[in-house]
């Protein structure tokens, strides 16, 4: 596709219900990112993929949430038990190749989740 | 822990005035830095990115660097309302492929 694709754009779930975020890349882009901004906030890293190699979870903030990407496009991130606190937008962010250097990342319109 | 520094504003400039963004790190092993835009309710823009000591040059968009300093700055000329947004600053070390963003700086342009 011509971006990174993101759905859906707003979900309002009922705390302690489980949530998932799609996410398709960039054609082409290997490296995929999840990040969650909350309000008035930076951006938060939260899991990485690249190919096939095992994904850098470090910042996913419980193990309520989790993160599968499957024939190395499309990306889920699932979201256990819901808290009021998971309101935020999650952005998806694809790249080239390995993502460094001066590899840039581009990111999606992102998952408005407000849990209510 | 890396950090990115910003004042988060608001900045705010007068129509056709230079904007100047500051944004400090902490990492010195940051090699490549960026500059997105993000306007309300929207996803970050990619604007700018550098890597070597100096200036960058994009249209209206000047990106400064000095590693000695940990500094990098944006600077916006001829600054128009449409420039209103917040701007994130980002680092990346050598080799690696995260990216640490600062809180951003909101920028007000009056026309």
């Amino acid at each position: 596709g011509a971006g990174v694709s993101q759905s859906p754009s707003n979900k309002v779930t009922e705390k302690g219900k489980d949530v998932e975020l799609r996410c398709d890349p960039i054609s082409g882009h290997t490296a995929l990112y999840w990040y969650r901004q909350s309000l008035g906030q930076g951006l938060e890293f939260l899991i990485y993929f690249q190919g096939n190699s095992a994904p850098d979870k470090s910042g996913l903030p419980s193990d309520r949430f989790s993160a599968e990407r499957t024939g190395g496009s499309v990306s889920t991130l699932t979201i256990q038990r819901t808290q009021q606190e998971d309101s935020a937008v999650y952005l998806c962010a694809s790249s080239l190749q390995s993502g460094t250097g001066r590899n840039t990342i581009y990111f999606g319109e992102g998952s408005w989740l407000t849990v209510v | 822990q890396k950090e990115v520094e910003q004042n988060s504003g608001p900045l705010s400039v007068p129509e056709g005035a230079i904007a100047s963004l500051n944004c400090t790190y902490s990492d010195r092993g940051s090699q490549s830095f960026f500059w997105y835009r993000q306007y309300s309710g929207k996803s970050p823009e990619l604007i700018m990115f550098i890597y070597s000591n100096g200036d960058k040059e994009d249209g209206r968009f000047t990106a400064q660097l000095n590693k000695a300093s940990q500094y990098v700055s944006l600077l916006i000329r001829d600054s128009q309302p449409s420039d209103s947004a917040t701007y994130l600053c980002a680092a990346r070390g050598a080799g690696s492929y995260q990216l640490t963003f600062g809180k951003g700086t909101k920028l007000s342009v009056i026309p």
